[in-house]
């Protein structure tokens, strides 16, 4: 069974366009994130959830807005993709102490043409 | 949160110990220490924590100076499969910031 998974795997679409990434976890974790990595390898957190509710909301442009539907899922929508959108995109889940662990998904590779 | 600093790249043979050194000079009290690996484009995978003490687990050892200032990830016997960029981090719930982290190269 795969613990965090994301859907879809890649992602090719065009300037403009409104997308949506899906991420879910069977941990039982309570606290969810999105990261991004671009092409310079640097992972940079963006958002983190913890029960539902907004714990964490780095300098992110509104264009990005996730949405936590229940405690399993963390979805990320982004409005008018531009070229600097191009990243990978990881979902990751924990515990919220720091004494637990992250544990990330396989990733979503989004490309904007 | 504390920043950490790691040597960019290293090489190691295959079979022997690879030691991966992380300074954390400005690591407070309550912060964890983790240690992540990516391999290629997979999404980082952990590897070990610690507070003050020494931890070890199936994966590697993590070595803690007595004043946390610096820290060392021990893979004992390294294979072809641990090359990956390792990743030190200091953490106090749930804000964590990945450097660019030791890209290792385990060698034949």
């Amino acid at each position: 069974d795969t613990a965090v998974s994301q859907t879809p795997k890649y992602l090719v679409t065009q300037m403009g366009n409104d997308k949506s990434i899906k991420c879910e976890q069977n941990l039982g974790h309570d606290t969810m994130y999105w990261y991004k990595q671009d092409s310079k390898k640097f992972l940079k957190i963006m958002f983190s959830y913890n029960n539902k509710e907004l714990i964490i909301n780095e300098t992110v442009p509104n264009r990005f807005s996730p949405k936590s539907p229940d405690k399993a899922h963390l979805n990320l929508h982004i409005n008018s993709l531009e070229l600097g959108d191009s990243a990978v995109y990881f979902c990751a889940s924990s515990h919220r102490q720091a004494t637990y662990e992250q544990y990330f998904g396989p990733g979503t590779r989004l490309t904007v043409t | 949160d504390a920043k950490t600093t790691q040597p960019t790249s290293m090489d190691c043979a295959e079979g022997r110990a690879a030691n991966l050194p992380c300074n954390h000079s400005t690591i407070s009290g309550n912060e964890y220490v983790y240690w992540y690996r990516q391999i290629h484009s997979q999404g980082p995978q952990y590897i070990i924590h610690g507070l003050k003490n020494n931890e070890t687990n199936e994966m590697a050892s993590l070595i803690i100076t007595e004043d946390r200032k610096s820290s060392t990830l021990i893979l004992p016997h390294a294979t072809l499969r641990d090359t990956a960029v390792y990743y030190c981090i200091v953490r106090m719930y749930d804000k964590v910031i990945f450097g660019p982290g030791t890209s290792l190269s385990v060698i034949p």
